[in-house]
């Protein structure tokens, strides 16, 4: 069985743009949950959607934004980026939404410049 | 609010066996979680613990009390890939609240 795959793996942008991340979850998981990774503030959770719902969602500015798609494909979305989103950006899938179990992407590392 | 405390560093030896504290505060909890991750890889599920006690999984064993809002990791019979990251994590109105993490530096 695949596991979860992260596009693209490395991306560098500048102050202002915009970004979309992709995550394609293992085949029949349903939930989908995305992680800011960084040295000073370590895993933090940014929204989790289950068929197509955003279920969860934590401490992030409106700036970040997701989607699930009705095949359990994910993105997210960054907007009017700053040098601090600077961060490794992983995606978790579970079969369901007890998150007791989550199966991580290798990530996407994003640089703002 | 919600919070977890991790050692930061944890060093020892090859065949050793060492153990990872995890205390945390948080409201609605439902289970502590541990991680792996190796520098530059994907954190990777090792245990859950729901339930008061320990569970055994080869060498890794994980112990939660609820009353304490304490767990703990146990590595027995360490060897250099087990040098990594472990993190834990509580699963808290159905998010997954990651603590700080813990370095553990195996040695030969």
């Amino acid at each position: 069985k695949a596991g979860v795959t992260q596009t693209p793996r490395y991306l560098i942008k500048t102050r202002g743009q915009q970004v979309t991340l992709s995550c394609s979850p293992i085949s029949g998981h349903r939930s989908v949950s995305w992680y800011q990774q960084t040295p000073g503030q370590g895993l933090q959770f940014l929204f989790e959607y289950f068929s197509e719902t955003q279920r969860n969602k934590g401490n992030f500015p409106g700036r970040f934004s997701g989607r699930q798609f009705s095949n359990s494909r994910s993105e997210m979305n960054v907007s009017t980026l700053e040098l601090g989103d600077s961060a490794l950006y992983l995606c978790a899938s579970s079969l369901g939404t007890s998150n007791n179990e989550q199966f991580f992407g290798p990530g996407t590392r994003l640089t703002v410049l | 609010g919600q919070s977890l405390e991790q050692p930061s560093e944890v060093t020892a030896v090859e065949g050793a066996i060492v153990q990872i504290n995890c205390t945390y505060q948080t409201s609605g909890f439902y289970g502590l979680s541990w991680y792996q991750q190796h520098d530059g890889g994907a954190p990777t599920f090792l245990s859950y613990n729901a339930l008061d006690g320990l569970e055994e999984t080869g060498r890794f064993s994980s112990f939660l009390s609820r009353s304490d809002s304490y767990g703990y990791l146990l590595l027995q019979e360490l060897q250099m890939k087990d040098s990594a990251s472990y993190f834990c994590a509580v699963i808290s109105f159905q998010k997954l609240v990651f603590g700080t993490g813990t370095r553990l530096l195996v040695s030969p």
